[in-house]
């Protein structure tokens, strides 16, 4: 079953604003992570936070975690063309060794 | 210090042929993770490796799929006569830790069977 469920699944805005995207997961995690991919490229890790963590930053990401409703936002600011991409959560399973599990993906598009 | 390098990064085979996937780790990373993605999916994961030890096989299919992490060399994921919904990405993620952090990814092997 699908463990990370982003949301919304394909998000437009322009250059300059903010973005914000949404992921719910079902089971206990150690910690959530967030991933970009360009379009035919591999994963670029973002941010990972870990279960006893709230929130946290990096750059212009900031992510947030609230175990009890087990969801996480991922939000970028001052968004730009080179935002372009799909953004992944992965969960590490608490008990489930180091493998993740991804969502399924948010398209994300920063028209100039 | 040379990311998770993988090879081929395109792989075209024909129904009823063998694939081979190669993935070489970060230096001093031990573990490894194959995971797979269809088009417009997120990644499925497949299995989980240590250096001569195969640590998590839950994501592999019963038949046809294997994979290898050899003391030398680089790791194998190994499928056997391909059909055409074997047709993917297959990423590699390699890691130092064997839990808690992060997973640095290879850019990939897209396998087309024709």
């Amino acid at each position: 079953s699908q463990q990370g469920e982003e949301d919304p699944q394909a998000l437009s805005i322009q250059e300059g604003e903010n973005a914000t995207m949404n992921c719910s997961y079902k089971t206990s995690i150690n910690n959530l992570q967030w991933y970009r991919q360009n379009s035919g490229r591999g994963l670029v890790h973002l941010i990972l936070i870990r279960s006893n963590e709230r929130e946290k930053h990096s750059g212009r990401l900031r992510v947030t975690l609230d175990t009890s409703k087990k969801s996480s936002s991922l939000l970028i600011t001052a968004s730009r063309a080179a935002d372009t991409a799909s953004y992944f959560c992965a969960t590490e399973r608490t008990g489930a060794n180091s493998k993740l599990t991804f969502g399924k993906g948010i398209t994300l598009s920063v028209r100039p | 210090n040379a990311g998770v390098m993988q090879n081929p990064r395109h792989l075209v085979r024909r129904r009823g042929q063998e694939a081979r996937l190669r993935c070489s780790p970060m230096k001093g990373h031990s573990h490894v993770y194959w995971y797979r993605q269809l088009p417009e999916e997120g990644l499925k994961f497949m299995v989980y490796l240590q250096k001569e030890n195969i640590i998590d096989e839950s994501g592999m299919p019963k038949e046809r799929f294997s994979a290898e992490f050899p003391k030398e060399g680089p790791s194998i994921l190994r499928i056997q006569q391909v059909v055409r919904g074997d047709s993917a990405a297959y990423f590699c993620a390699s890691s130092p830790l064997e839990t808690g952090g992060e997973q640095y990814f290879g850019p990939g092997t897209r396998l087309t069977v024709t």
